[in-house]
């Protein structure tokens, strides 16, 4: 088991579909990420949030959209996505953004984009 | 960002050590080493980081050259579970962005 929970395991969705992935943390961690990753590749930071304001943007297209609505949770918003956006979504959280912080990660979301 | 160099894959036998090596010969004073692992279907763990001197915790050792040019992470009995990828990253004090970024890591086999 993980401190960071993620919704849903697993989903598919079509090209014009909008969803969302949901991540929560209740370790009081200020730091929370958005990583993607391919089938046998390292995973690829997306996004990072601190004090829920996005401070990062890895230059991910705009058919997704990150939102903090809240220290313990984080949203990333799916639309008009491309089969080639089938990956693990994986969330983390960290105390802070020191480089001392370790991040803590969940389990991810499976998504496939049909 | 600095980069790291580690062997593609290396294997163990159950109940001994294993030493996994990272090269960062261009690693920079205010660089921490940073190691996590991704077991099978799972999102990485963290296992352990140093930024000069050696660190034990309860899962693993790290060992830390005098130069910082290289480290290796130590497993002191390796399990079954213990197969899995184990990357070695580098993380600027001095930047406080938040970033970690995976390279390609050293894939772990465990034989019983």
């Amino acid at each position: 088991d993980t401190e960071v929970t993620q919704t849903p395991k697993h989903l598919v969705m079509g090209m014009t579909n909008k969803k969302s992935l949901k991540c929560e943390q209740h370790m009081g961690h200020r730091a929370m990420y958005w990583y993607k990753q391919k089938a046998k590749k390292p995973p690829e930071l997306m996004f990072v949030y601190s004090y829920e304001k996005l401070s990062i943007n890895e230059s991910v297209p705009s058919r997704f959209s990150p939102e903090c609505p809240n220290s313990s949770l984080l949203n990333l918003h799916l639309h008009a996505l491309q089969p080639e956006d089938s990956a693990l979504y994986l969330c983390a959280s960290s105390q802070d953004l020191g480089a001392g912080s370790p991040l803590h990660f969940g389990n991810g979301t499976r998504l496939t984009v049909t | 960002d600095a980069k790291t160099t580690q062997p593609n894959s290396m294997e163990s036998n159950e109940e001994e050590p294993v030493h996994l090596p990272c090269n960062h010969s261009t690693i920079s004073g205010t660089d921490y080493i940073h190691w996590y692992r991704q077991l099978p279907s799972q999102g990485p763990e963290y296992v352990i980081h140093g930024l000069t001197s050696n660190v034990n915790n309860r899962m693993a050792s790290l060992a830390i050259a005098e130069d910082r040019k290289s480290s290796t992470l130590i497993l002191h009995r390796a399990t079954l579970r213990d197969a899995a990828v184990y990357y070695c990253i580098l993380r600027d004090l001095a930047s406080n962005t938040g970033k970690l970024i995976f390279g390609q890591g050293t894939t772990l086999q465990v034989k019983p």
